[in-house]
C-alpha cells in the first residue's frame, strides 16, 4: 500500500514569492491534515478536512495560507505571499476516521526555505 | 486545551541498553488518545504506538512499550535493547475525540556504539 505522497519535497524561494505544496494522502483515507513544523518543534495542525470540507482551519493564516481538498482526496496548501518566517516543514497526513483509534499517517514533507 | 510536556531535549544510551522517553499531558477530557511518533533524519513521522484513556493495560508494540500513569498523567516511552538506528527524533503526542494531534517538543534520542 502507498504511503502519504508529497510535493515537491523541497522548496526555494525569495520572499513575497507565492508558493504551493500538493499531498496525495493513503487511499480510502477520508481525513486529511496539513502540519506546519518549526526546526526543533513538534508539528502543529494547520487545517483538518473531512472529506472535501475543513472542519478546522482555525490555527490556518487566512490573509496568507490558503488550502483545498477537491473530490475529497489530493490537497494543495498555498502561501501567497511567503515570508521569511514561513521557513519550515509543511507535513500533510491522512487517517481513516472509521480506524479505532484514528491513526495519523505522516508523508515525507516539504521543507520550504524562503530567502 | 490540552498539552504535551516532553522535558528531556536530548538523551544518550549505550547500545543494547533500555531507554525511558518522558511524556506528561495535560487535558481535561476524559477520552483521550496518546501516541508516539519516531522522527528520523530523514523527516517522516513513523507511528510507534498508541495508547487509549480507557485501556486497561500498557500498550506494547515490540521492543516499544508505554508506561501509562493515568493519574499521574504521564506516558512514558520504554525502548528495550536499543539498537543504532534507534536515534532519532521521538514526539509524544495527544488526541481528543479522534482530532487533531498536539505534539510535545520531542526528545532527540543518540544512541552510542
Amino acid at each position: 500500500e502507498a504511503g502519504v505522497v508529497q510535493s515537491p519535497r523541497y522548496k526555494i524561494i525569495e520572499k513575497k514569492q507565492p508558493v504551493a505544496f500538493w499531498c496525495n494522502p493513503i487511499s480510502g483515507h477520508n481525513t486529511l491534515y496539513w502540519y506546519l513544523q518549526n526546526l526543533g518543534q513538534g508539528p502543529e495542525l494547520l487545517i483538518r478536512y473531512e472529506n472535501e470540507e475543513a472542519v478546522d482551519d482555525s490555527q490556518l493564516p487566512k490573509d496568507r495560507f490558503s488550502a483545498e481538498r477537491l473530490k475529497g482526496v489530493d490537497s494543495t496548501l498555498k502561501i501567497q505571499p511567503a515570508e521569511l518566517g514561513d521557513s519550515a516543514v509543511y507535513l500533510c497526513a491522512s487517517s481513516f476516521s472509521g480506524a479505532h483509534y484514528n491513526e495519523q499517517f505522516f508523508g515525507p514533507g516539504t521543507r520550504l526555505t524562503v530567502l | 486545551a490540552q498539552k504535551i510536556t516532553q522535558t528531556q531535549p536530548g538523551m544518550f544510551v549505550q547500545e543494547k541498553e533500555a531507554v525511558t522517553l518522558d511524556c506528561t499531558y495535560d487535558t481535561s477530557d476524559p477520552s483521550y488518545g496518546l501516541f508516539w511518533y519516531k522522527q528520523p533524519s530523514s523527516g517522516e513521522m513513523i507511528f510507534l504506538i498508541y495508547q487509549g484513556s480507557y485501556d486497561q493495560q500498557n500498550a506494547t508494540e515490540g521492543r516499544y512499550s508505554l508506561n501509562f500513569q493515568k493519574a499521574r498523567k504521564s506516558a512514558n516511552l520504554v525502548i528495550s535493547a536499543s539498537q543504532l538506528g534507534d536515534s532519532a527524533m521521538y514526539f509524544c503526542a495527544m488526541s481528543l475525540r479522534g482530532e487533531k494531534l498536539t505534539f510535545g517538543t520531542g526528545t532527540r534520542l543518540t544512541i552510542i556504539p
